[in-house]
């Protein structure tokens, strides 16, 4: 079965430097992943996915994610954090064990806070 | 653009008693997914459907059951209703149901029971 770890629970940054939430994942297939994000209260957003193409996968609000199947990674990045930046992050992979059906595995998410 | 609807948007329920989800996809997406998030939790995929019929199943209670009708609308069921069914219920729904396909969730139904 396929799984994700996010190894920060919770992620601090001031304005304007960089943000990196971290995601490894464990799969026995060629893995699609996915971010989301959830603000308080809002439900999930799609910020990007890797599906095997581009290892560089560029989403919305600014966000990037590199795919390291040498790493087993999928960490998200981005330049400069602005303050509607705070929310949970979800990395998120599709399990194909499930007879070639979509099904979505979550990580535990981290807690993005942006502080002036 | 149209997202997907989950009504209602917030539900208090006594203890024993049912409750129903519905879920609205995006036009022309056929296949519907159901999650729950309990306080604090990652959401926790309970069941999908694709094409009316069940494609697969998570950790759904059976006191839960579900259905995806002919317009491609879903209901979740939920029936002797305990304290700790209260979460958020997230549906999503995507155009296919194959891996990696890229699935659009709704502003999820907050249940709460009392």
């Amino acid at each position: 079965a396929q799984s994700v770890t996010q190894l920060d629970s919770h992620v601090s940054v001031s304005e304007g430097t960089p943000v990196l939430l971290r995601c490894n994942y464990s799969s026995s297939y060629s893995p699609s992943l996915f971010w989301y994000v959830q603000h308080p209260n809002k439900g999930l957003q799609l910020l990007l996915k890797y599906t095997s193409a581009a290892t560089l996968v560029k989403g919305i609000n600014g966000f990037e994610a590199e795919f390291k199947k040498s790493e087993t990674s999928f960490h998200l990045t981005k330049p400069s954090a602005h303050m509607s930046d705070a929310a949970e992050y979800f990395c998120v992979v599709s399990d194909p064990s499930s007879g070639g059906y979509n099904k979505l595995i979550f990580g535990a998410g981290t807690r993005l806070a942006v502080h002036p | 653009a149209a997202g997907v609807i989950q009504s209602p948007r917030h539900l208090i329920k006594e203890k024993r008693e049912t409750a129903t989800l519905k879920c609205y996809p995006i036009p022309r997406h056929d296949t519907v997914y159901w999650y729950q998030q309990g306080p604090g939790q990652d959401p926790q995929f309970l069941i999908s459907f694709y094409e009316k019929m069940q494609s697969d199943k998570g950790s759904i209670p059976d006191r839960f059951s579900a259905q995806q009708f002919s317009d491609y609308h879903s209901e979740l069921n939920m029936s002797s209703l305990e304290l700790g069914d209260s979460a958020l219920y997230f549906c999503a729904s995507s155009l296919g149901p194959k891996t990696g396909t890229e699935a659009f969730f709704g502003q999820g139904t907050r249940l709460t029971v009392v």
